[in-house]
């Protein structure tokens, strides 16, 4: 079956930590993005990537970071720098560079900060 | 500009009846509009979605209605269904933004019986 898994489904974390949340597509698509959800607040987006080993600043990108060293992935770290990281966090893939058309999004990890 | 915004927020239909959400935006070169369903737990997905060369667009029991002069756009569900009931975000993008989406905020659709 095709599609994006994202891993791990239920994540905690201590203040101060690091955490990294996996990422992969076997759609064979080019972009792939972060969004992080918020009660009433819509999808805002983090990072995007269109090809391997570039990728762009989003709207909320402050705390976070990414990596695209292979196509089919692309995981996303929460720093401690992020001062709110608790969030529902979903990555998605689209066919291509300068294309509109359909995301097609993961089932999400929730991310909680004790 | 780059703002869409989308009400209600939240909304209460009965089985049978017809669902109406709405969404606004000011950059006028937008030239996609979608709509994403999501349903608890999950991540949202394609529902349908519009080009402003046509003024609706249906698909079985959905129909986007878009009005360009307005700058607005809403999602017609009829004969709504409990299994309906889910958080339905509006988007829009523009050419060469390299599919970068900008959502609504969301209404959560609930549907009696």
């Amino acid at each position: 079956d095709g599609g994006i898994t994202q891993s791990p489904k239920y994540l905690f974390r201590k203040e101060g930590q690091n955490v990294t949340l996996s990422c992969e597509q076997n759609l064979n698509h080019d972009a792939m993005y972060w969004y992080r959800q918020d009660p009433g607040q819509g999808l805002r987006l983090i990072y995007y990537s269109q090809i391997v080993n570039d990728f762009q600043k989003g709207d909320i990108a402050e705390g976070y970071s990414v990596s695209r060293e292979k196509k089919e992935s692309f995981p996303l770290t929460v720093t401690s720098a992020q001062k709110n990281p608790t969030a529902f966090y979903l990555c998605a893939s689209s066919l291509g560079t300068g294309e509109t058309g359909e995301l097609f999004f993961g089932e999400g990890s929730r991310l909680t900060v004790l | 500009q780059q703002q869409v915004k989308q009400s209600p927020q939240s909304l209460i239909v009965q089985k049978g009846g017809i669902s109406i959400i709405n969404c606004a935006y000011e950059n006028t070169a937008f030239d996609y509009f979608p709509w994403y369903q999501q349903f608890p737990g999950k991540g949202p997905a394609l529902l349908i979605a519009i080009r402003p060369d046509v003024s609706e667009k249906k698909e079985g029991r959905f129909t986007i209605s878009f009005n360009k002069s307005a700058k607005q756009f809403s999602l017609h569900i009829m004969d709504s269904q409990p299994g309906d009931s889910a958080t339905y975000f509006c988007a829009a993008s523009r050419e060469g933004s390299q599919g970068n989406l900008i959502f609504g905020k969301g209404t959560k659709l609930s549907v009696k019986p």
